[in-house]
């Protein structure tokens, strides 16, 4: 199995509250990526990263941000925390760019109340 | 738009086989992938197929029609821990992969 973890791996939060998760990589990966899932929903691109500070947005980014200062670290932060990011959140990494394979993390349950 | 199309919820009997259909309609192709992903887990890489035909990994098989934008991933032997749900996810023509719903499959002794 890749080496990923997530921290949190379960959260509940407040409307309103900034939150981070966090995604850690043992594999020296280039890409990483993070998915938001949701009953009825395929798994939903938030946003991803190429490279240490280079990331970009994916199919549902609105209201988040992300943060890539070592290739073993990406972060996701919700910057205020509604009722419609209570989600799945998992982290994903490849080795090589989009036909490659993706490696999930054990993912994060969010609860925005 | 780009569509992916599985059934939400199949049934099948421990032993038995069982053919899990994904039709999609995206803008260019560049790969299917399948995942498992058993309730509350993650997803994990079953199989990938780029050019039309079957592919045979052990008890599971994945087929492609690039003609027909059409994938099935076929399950032999079933075994109750296969109960899980199984996403298909295509890869497009900017290289962004788009993933299917998923179909959860129920095993019955």
């Amino acid at each position: 199995d890749a080496g990923i973890t997530q921290s949190p791996r379960h959260k509940v939060t407040e409307t309103g509250t900034p939150v981070t998760l966090r995604c850690h990589q043992t594999e020296n990966h280039r890409y990483m990526y993070w998915y938001r899932q949701d009953p009825g929903h395929g798994l939903r691109l938030i946003h991803y990263s190429y490279g240490v500070k280079d990331t970009d947005k994916g199919e549902v980014s609105d209201g988040y941000s992300v943060s890539r200062s070592k290739t073993e670290d990406f972060l996701l932060t919700l910057e205020s925390a509604t009722s419609s990011q209570t989600s799945v959140y998992f982290c994903a990494i490849s080795e090589s760019e989009s036909p490659d394979t993706q490696y999930f993390g054990p993912g994060t349950r969010l609860t925005v109340l | 738009g780009q569509n992916i199309d599985q059934p939400t919820e199949m049934t099948a009997t421990e032993g038995a086989i069982v053919q899990i259909n994904c039709t999609y309609q995206t803008s260019g192709f560049n790969g299917l992938f399948w995942y498992q992903q058993h309730a509350g887990e993650a997803p994990t890489f079953l199989s990938y197929n780029v050019l039309d035909g079957l592919e045979e990994k052990g008890r599971f098989s994945s087929f492609l029609s690039r003609s027909k934008g059409y994938s099935y991933l076929l399950l032999k032997e079933l075994q109750m821990k296969d109960s899980a749900s199984y996403l298909c996810a295509v890869t497009d023509s900017n290289y962004q992969l788009i993933w299917g719903a998923g179909t959860k499959l129920i095993i019955k002794p």
